[in-house]
């Protein structure tokens, strides 16, 4: 089945740690996002990728790195200097270009200790 | 920056029921996305439309391009439609805009 995978569903890391949130998806879409959510609020764009070896930051990127080495995986770190990193994030993809259907991920639900 | 106003923000209301949930933006798009967001937090995509209405079995979607609105209707409301409805406009620079959400209850 065609789909998006987000591993782990339910990470813990300690304050002052990195920590890489992976995304996969098999559906051949040559666009990939990361989305952060937060209790009462919308979906907020952290990055985004429209092409292998190439990346934009989106609204909220700092403190937070990405990279696109493949087609089918766009990973998310967060690192230390994030101040407030304990959210859920959400991974999607389209086609092509930030104008078409997006397609999610089940999510990561990332707190920080 | 497109500004994305869903309300109601939280709806209850008994199986069976006619559901209503509303979604205004500022500014002109290009479509409008309908997500539904059950408690494990996946998201699923239920509609993009640009004018008109969709129709996906009890679910229902209309747009008014001049209004800037959206309207996502439930008939014959059942409780495992409980979840949170999220409307995206869709456009310009900016991408997908997402408003707040809709969390929805339907009791039996």
């Amino acid at each position: 089945d065609g789909g998006i995978t987000q591993s782990p569903k339910y990470l813990f890391r300690k304050e002052g740690q990195n920590v890489t949130l992976s995304c996969e998806q098999n559906l051949n879409h040559d666009a990939m996002y990361w989305y952060r959510q937060d209790p009462g609020q919308g979906l907020r764009l952290i990055y985004y990728s429209q092409i292998v070896n190439d990346f934009q930051k989106g609204d909220i990127a700092e403190g937070y790195s990405v990279s696109r080495e493949k087609k089918e995986s766009f990973p998310l770190t967060v690192t230390s200097a994030q101040k407030n990193p304990t959210a859920f994030y959400l991974c999607a993809s389209t086609v092509s270009g930030r104008n078409n259907e997006q397609f999610f991920g089940p999510g990561t639900r990332l707190t920080v200790l | 920056k497109n500004e994305v106003e869903q309300s109601p923000q939280n709806l209850t209301a008994q199986e069976g029921e006619f559901i209503t949930i509303n979604c205004s933006y500022s500014v002109g798009i290009s479509a409008l996305h309908w997500l539904q967001q059950h408690p494990g937090g996946g998201i699923v995509s239920l509609f993009m439309l640009s004018s008109g209405k969709k129709k996906h079995g009890r679910l229902i979607a209309t747009i008014n391009i001049q209004e800037k609105h959206s309207s996502l209707h439930i008939t014959a409301s059942h409780p495992r439609d409980s979840a949170v409805y999220i409307c995206a406009a869709l456009g310009g620079a900016d991408g997908l805009t997402f408003g707040k959400g809709t969390h929805l209850i339907i009791q039996p």
